[in-house]
């Protein structure tokens, strides 16, 4: 079935440091592929999406590309902010055949940033 | 409403016990998920539902498990004779056929003792 892994955490960063979260993923078929925030105390957020091979997906300074010839979307932020510190969750959708979707998610990675 | 509510925030209770959660999606959302986070694991799948439906019940770990949705709108999750592995954040999410992504509920988090 399809799968997400992901860089196992935390990852510790100072300040203006750069980001990068790795995530490779198993399909079958096209799926389309999704980042997801989970600030301490909240629900998870949606960061980013692609839904189609090189494509880049972009949200507040963070970018992933759908590299299809890797099965990987990378998260990347050339300069993190201590606000930024929040578990993030890659994710891909199962296509359902209904037309929704079922998204299966990475584990997570923690991010902590330090000032 | 403005967002998917859920209720109660948290719930501790005594193994055995029966316990309902609860899940309040955005108006107009026909689509409407959950999914369980326990401690160190990523997002768990239990159920879908579209309308008041459940075409895909395939994560629901075992038959103490159950969920129900009625008048495509709120959700009730059940778990019957509740096991210390059922601790964990029960997650709510719901969309539209418009829009990709789901909008979460900030979830459940449930501990059996």
């Amino acid at each position: 079935g399809n799968s997400v892994t992901q860089m196992e955490g935390p990852v510790t960063l100072s300040e203006e440091a750069f980001l990068t979260i790795n995530c490779t993923y198993t399909a079958t078929g096209y799926p389309s592929l999704f980042w997801y925030v989970q600030y301490p105390g909240e629900g998870l957020q949606l960061l980013l999406k692609a839904t189609k091979a090189d494509d880049k997906g972009s949200n507040k300074g963070f970018e992933a590309t759908y590299r299809k010839e890797t099965t990987s979307f990378h998260l990347e932020k050339g300069s993190v902010q201590v606000s930024d510190s929040a578990v993030y969750f890659c994710a891909l959708s199962d296509a359902l055949n209904t037309g929704f979707q079922k998204l299966v998610f990475g584990t997570g990675t923690r991010l902590l940033v330090s000032p | 409403g403005a967002g998917v509510s859920q209720s109660p925030s948290n719930k501790v209770t005594e193994k055995g016990k029966d316990v309902e959660l609860r899940c309040d999606p955005i108006s107009g959302h026909t689509a409407l998920y959950w999914y369980r986070q326990s401690l160190g694991q990523g997002l768990e799948f239990l159920i879908y539902f579209q309308g008041n439906s459940a075409p895909d019940k395939s994560g629901l770990p075992s038959d103490r498990f159950s969920a129900e949705r009625t008048g495509g709108s709120v959700s009730t999750l059940t778990i019957q004779r509740t096991q210390q592995e059922d601790s964990a954040v029960y997650l709510c999410a719901s969309t539209s056929r418009h829009l990709y992504g789901y909008t979460f509920g900030s979830g459940t988090r449930l501990t059996v003792v």
